[in-house]
């Protein structure tokens, strides 16, 4: 049963400190997706990638956010330095196009 | 205004009865759209996609989509205890790309 997986499932930080999320996406999944979800501002997409080649990232704050997938089976998303406001559940999903995006369980983040 | 958007309720609805969810989207160039089901402290699922006007069914699930209004809801029939989640309508606003873009959802009850 092909899934995405993502490591850390939760995560506790302080504020200043940096945070490195990852993501394996399915096997054969051409795009990788990263979102954020808070009660908020509900789920937004931060950045995206397809064949590994960065397609968008607007929604993601530059100065603090970086995203990469440093091969076809890794996508990392860090966030440096880390702030309180960072707080939130972080998906990662994969797909072969917009409509097979398949969510992995999300790392739940609190920066204190 | 928001791209997508929907009534965030609670919408609650006794067993067995019929649970109707709205959406509007605001891009009448939009192509695909999308249901997806959370339950609560777990991730998105996709549950119906529908890209043609009308109606699309599946098992106690139907997708209906008016592209003239804009609109799209989803139907579900015969409503269970387990069909209490947050159901998050999204759509594609861009066929080329993969990006889609998500309502804040709508919390659905179903009591017995």
């Amino acid at each position: 049963d092909a899934r995405v997986t993502q490591t850390p499932r939760h995560k506790v930080t302080e504020m200043g400190q940096e945070v490195t999320m990852r993501c394996q996406p399915i096997l054969g999944h051409n795009t990788v997706f990263w979102y954020r979800q808070t009660m908020m501002q509900g789920l937004e997409l931060l950045a995206y990638f397809r064949n590994r080649a960065p397609l968008d990232d607007s929604g993601m704050p530059k100065d603090r956010f970086s995203a990469e997938m440093p091969d076809a089976t890794l996508a990392t998303l860090k966030i440096q330095p880390s702030e309180p406001r960072d707080s939130a559940v972080y998906f990662c999903a994969s797909g072969s196009g917009a409509d097979t995006q398949y969510f992995g369980p999300g790392t739940r983040l609190t920066v204190l | 205004q928001k791209e997508v958007e929907q009534n965030s309720g609670p919408l609650s609805v006794p067993e067995g009865a019929i649970a109707s969810l709205n959406c509007t989207y605001s891009d009448r160039g939009s192509q695909s759209f999308f249901w997806y089901r959370q339950y609560s402290g777990k991730s998105p699922e996709l549950i119906m996609s529908i890209y043609s006007n009308g109606d699309k069914e599946d098992g106690r699930f139907t997708a209906q989509l008016n592209k003239a209004s804009q609109y799209v809801s989803l139907l579900i029939r015969d409503s269970q205890p387990s069909d209490s989640a947050t159901y998050l309508c999204a759509v594609n606003p861009d066929s080329s790309a993969s990006k889609i873009i998500f309502g804040s959802g709508t919390r659905l009850s179903i009591r017995p």
